[in-house]
């Protein structure tokens, strides 16, 4: 069964310094591998998706990800972190069999704080 | 206007009382999911539906019902309400036409069993 773990529950950085959100995985094929941000009395916002090809994927809110086969990982980095990042991030795994998938599993979140 | 719409945005209800949860959606999709999200556990699947026909349980559908009256909405039932049901549900959309099952989701529903 397809599992994913996000090490750090929560990190605390101060505006203006660089950011990296880990994610682990365990799939036995290539996964399809999103990362969610949930802003305080949000619901959940794509960030970014890898799904093949180039193994770093820019998303929204100047967010990138790099997906590393040999290490079953994918995280999350922003070189400069704004106040308005602060808000819980989830990684999340899909399955890549290429017949009917639905299932998305969640890892617990990394709740990010942000220091002026 | 949202594509994904949950009502209430919040809840506060008593232990044993039944309650239901709607979710529509304007984004067209056959897919729709109910998570529940709880402090330190991320979501977890309740219920999904492939199709008004096509109904299945998730990995924590005890407790819970669902009803999918028409393409655009699907509902969660608390046939009676205990308070370990207390926690913030979201309602998610995705397109069976792209494989990746792109996940789009509501507001949520926060939900409090007193």
């Amino acid at each position: 069964a397809q599992s994913v773990t996000q090490p750090d529950i929560h990190i605390t950085v101060s505006e203006g310094a660089s950011l990296e959100l880990r994610c682990n995985y365990s799939y036995g094929a290539t996964p399809y591998l999103f990362w969610y941000v949930q802003s305080p009395g949000q619901g959940l916002q794509l960030l970014l998706k890898y799904f093949s090809g180039d193994t770093l994927v820019q998303g929204i809110k100047g967010f990138e990800a790099e997906f590393k086969r040999s290490q079953s990982s994918f995280n999350l980095r922003k070189p400069s972190v704004h106040w308005s990042d602060a808000a819980e991030y989830f990684c999340a795994v899909g399955e890549n069999s290429g017949g009917s998938n639905y299932k998305l599993t969640f890892g617990k979140g990394t709740l990010l704080t942000v220091n002026p | 206007d949202a594509d994904v719409t949950q009502t209430p945005r919040n809840r506060i209800t008593k232990t044993g009382k039944r309650i239901m949860l709607e979710c529509s959606q304007t984004k067209g999709h056959d897919r729709m999911y109910w998570y529940r999200q709880d402090p330190g556990l991320g979501l977890r699947l309740i219920y999904y539906s492939f199709d008004v026909k096509d109904i299945n349980k998730g990995e924590i559908s005890d407790g819970y019902s669902v009803s999918r009256q028409a393409q655009a909405k699907f509902s969660l039932s608390l046939e009676s309400a205990i308070p370990n049901q207390t926690a913030l549900y979201f309602c998610a959309t995705s397109d069976p036409g792209t494989r990746q099952n792109i996940q789009y989701f509501g507001a949520g529903t926060r939900l409090s069993v007193l």
